[in-house]
C-alpha cells in the first residue's frame, strides 16, 4: 500500500530557480493538501484542492502555485525559489467521508 | 498567521508520568484532531473528535472537544519512551485543515 508518495525527498535549489514537487495518492481521495513545516511553527497550509481541477489558497500561498489535473496527483510549484522557502514540505490527502488525513513522508527543500 | 494556539511548546517528563497539552482557537472548528509526528515522518492521526463536549479515548490517550468548539485537550497517561515525538492539534472547518505549532514531548526513562 503506497498511500501518499512525495517526490523528491530532498532537493537543493539556488535562489531564483524553479521546481515542482509531486504528490501522488492511490486512495481515490478527493481532498489534497500541501503544508510547509518550519521549526516552532508547526504545519502551515499552502494550498489545497477539493477535487480534480480545483485549487484553493491556504494560509501561506505566496510564491507557490499548484495544479490538480488528475485526481491522484497534486503538484506544488515554486516559481522563483527564495531562501525563505527552505522548509520541509508535506502533502496530505483525505476522503470526502473520512476525517483522517494521510501524510506523505515529506520533501526537505533547501534554497541557497 | 497561526489560527490554533497550542501549548506547551515542549515538555520533558519522566517515564510513567501523565501528560496534558491543549489547543485553543479564536475560530470555531467542526472537527478537532490530534496527530503525532515521529522524526523524519509525516504526522499520523491519533484521535478525532466530532462533537462539542465529546470525550474520546484511544488506549492511554484521551482527548476532548471543547463545548465552545474553540478548544481541545489531549492527555497521555503513564507515558513510555515511545511516546516521544511532536504532537499536533488540528482543526477542520469546511474543506481546509489547520494545525497548531506542536508540542515536542521528551520522555526520560
Amino acid at each position: 500500500n503506497a498511500g501518499v508518495t512525495q517526490t523528491p525527498k530532498f532537493r537543493v535549489l539556488k535562489t531564483g530557480q524553479s521546481m515542482t514537487l509531486l504528490c501522488a495518492q492511490d486512495m481515490n481521495h478527493e481532498y489534497m493538501y500541501w503544508y510547509r513545516q518550519d521549526p516552532g511553527m508547526g504545519l502551515r497550509l499552502i494550498h489545497y484542492s477539493v477535487g480534480e481541477g480545483t485549487t484553493a489558497k491556504g494560509e501561506v500561498p505566496d510564491g507557490y502555485n499548484v495544479s490538480r489535473l488528475k485526481k491522484q496527483n497534486f503538484l506544488l510549484g515554486l516559481e522563483s525559489a527564495a531562501p525563505s522557502q527552505t522548509s520541509v514540505y508535506f502533502c496530505a490527502s483525505r476522503g470526502t467521508g473520512g476525517t483522517e488525513a494521510f501524510f506523505g513522508q515529506g520533501t526537505r527543500l533547501t534554497v541557497v | 498567521g497561526q489560527q490554533l494556539n497550542q501549548s506547551p511548546q515542549s515538555m520533558f517528563i519522566q517515564e510513567g508520568e501523565d501528560v496534558s497539552m491543549n489547543c485553543t482557537s479564536s475560530s470555531i472548528f467542526n472537527t478537532w484532531l490530534w496527530y503525532k509526528q515521529d522524526p523524519g515522518e509525516g504526522p499520523v492521526l491519533l484521535i478525532a473528535l466530532y462533537k462539542a463536549g465529546e470525550l474520546t479515548s484511544n488506549g492511554r490517550l484521551t482527548a476532548q472537544f471543547g463545548i465552545t468548539r474553540k478548544d481541545s485537550f489531549l492527555n497521555i497517561s503513564a507515558s513510555i519512551p515511545s511516546d516521544v515525538g511532536i504532537y499536533f492539534c488540528a482543526g477542520q472547518r469546511n474543506n481546509d485543515m489547520r494545525f497548531g505549532a506542536g508540542t515536542r514531548l521528551t520522555v526520560k526513562p
